[in-house]
């Protein structure tokens, strides 16, 4: 059973850079064709979608974010992460990784990680 | 980029009635290219992560109740809770994965409150 859990800090200073971690549990990340995606959640613009890294380290991004944003993934040790630089209080949100399946469910993401709460505030 | 617009914001029934949500999409969602409509729907509780309860307009994701169906085409989509029943409180999203841009949108929600 697959199971994905965020790590990082939840707060961030203004200007600085947000960094997370996903860690993929129950199975390799590189097992099959799933884009390995990024999700945040504000009350103000609900959940967008950030950018996917997929196992080999082919990125794509939101383009709204992708002057600032950089995923990465290491497979040694089952993991992804997201690097977003320069914050403001515009990236305060709840953070989600989670796994778009193209082959099983036409790209939907059939699997989230709980999600983690990051504050930017000085 | 298609833009996806759920109605109703708030839709309040009682156990046992039928919940009919809309998600509208500014172009279709149907691709001659691919057999695929790419919309899925998901159901978010508070403090949980979305859950996938559609996929493809009209497949149900695994472990999910027949209660939930889903249908439509084109520019409107529709998700259908038969029965309502008391956990079934939550939040529901529409998403659309864009094949011709690489990307995924999501409308803002409908909230069901259960009676």
């Amino acid at each position: 059973h697959v199971q994905l859990q965020e790590s990082g800090p939840g707060l961030v200073k203004p200007s600085q850079t947000l960094s997370l971690t996903c860690t993929v549990s129950g199975d390799s990340l590189t097992s099959g064709d799933f884009y390995w995606s990024w999700i945040r959640q504000t009350p103000g613009k609900g959940l967008v979608w950030l950018g996917y890294i997929y196992y080999t380290g082919n990125t794509y991004y939101n383009p709204s974010l992708k002057s600032r944003l950089t995923l990465s993934v290491d497979t040694a040790k089952n993991q992804f992460s997201l690097k977003l630089n320069s914050v403001t209080a515009a990236d305060t949100a709840v953070y989600y990784c989670a796994r778009a399946n193209p082959m099983i469910v036409d790209f939907a993401f059939d699997m989230w990680g709980q999600g983690t709460m990051v504050t930017v505030s000085s | 980029e298609i833009v996806l617009t759920q109605s109703p914001g708030t839709l309040s029934l009682s156990p046992g009635e039928r919940a009919t949500l809309s998600c509208r999409a500014s172009q279709s969602v149907s691709s001659q290219s691919v057999t695929s409509n790419y919309l899925a729907w998901y159901q978010q509780k508070p403090g949980q992560a979305p859950r996938l309860l559609i996929y493809g307009a009209f497949g149900r994701a695994t472990g999910i109740p027949d209660r939930f169906s889903g249908s439509g085409s084109g520019t409107d989509l529709t998700l259908i809770i038969s029965r309502l029943e008391p956990e079934d409180s939550a939040v529901y999203y529409c998403q659309h994965y864009g094949s011709s841009l690489g990307t995924w949108t999501f409308g803002q929600g409908t909230k069901v409150e259960i009676k």
